[in-house]
């Protein structure tokens, strides 16, 4: 079965401090993974990675992929307040005659000012 | 923008009760999914449709069935709700492509009593 661990579960930072988050999976069948932002209502798509080493960038959050040590990190520089939320990250795998997604439980960010 | 739509955010029923969850979406998307997202589990997957009237099973259908009579609404069922069943229900949907992101909706929080 395939299983997609996130790390920390929790994290407390001021603001202005700069935050890694930890996507580790086990595939078979790899596809792509994906971070998603949530606060209090539905998740929202922040990256989708494919290949191995590529960074993705939008303004004070990047991410990148190791698809050799199968796991994925998600940086945040320079936290605010609103950057308070769930992220998740999802691996997508082959399965049945479309593609299956794998959450893991997900990293309660707290920024306090 | 992609839009999903989840009929209700908020909805308390009674345990025995037959249960309807509406979702639409408006991109003429092919893939939607039903999750349920609970404290210290995540996100999981309870069935997702790949076309009009086909369907598969997820991590959890056990007490679950889903409708999709047309394109643009995906129906999930709670033949007789118990309590365990209580918790917060987040339709998605995709486009065709393989690794596509989800887009969800803002969900559905059902209490069961």
């Amino acid at each position: 079965e395939d299983k997609v661990v996130q790390s920390p579960l929790s994290l407390v930072v001021h603001e202005g401090d700069t935050v890694t988050l930890n996507c580790s999976y086990e595939v078979t069948n790899f596809r792509s993974l994906l971070w998603y932002k949530q606060e209090k209502k539905a998740p929202t798509f922040l990256f989708m990675l494919t290949s191995s080493g590529i960074e993705k960038k939008s303004g004070r959050l990047s991410s990148i992929l190791d698809k050799k040590e199968l796991f994925s990190i998600l940086n945040i520089t320079a936290t605010q307040t609103g950057d308070s939320a769930i992220y998740l990250c999802a691996q997508v795998g082959s399965g049945g005659s479309n593609y299956k997604l794998t959450f893991g439980k997900g990293t309660l960010l707290t920024v306090n000012p | 923008d992609v839009k999903v739509t989840q009929s209700s955010r908020y909805l308390v029923k009674r345990t025995g009760e037959k249960v309807f969850l509406e979702c639409v979406q408006d991109m003429d998307h092919e893939n939607m999914f039903w999750y349920r997202q609970d404290p210290g589990l995540g996100l999981r997957l309870i069935y997702f449709s790949y076309d009009v009237k086909m369907k598969e099973k997820g991590d959890i259908p056990e007490g679950y069935s889903v409708s999709r009579e047309k394109k643009e609404r995906f129906s999930l069922i709670l033949e007789s709700a118990s309590t365990n069943q209580t918790s917060m229900y987040l339709c998605a949907s995709s486009g065709a492509g393989l690794g596509s992101p989800l887009h969800f909706g803002n969900g559905t929080r059902l209490t069961v009593t």
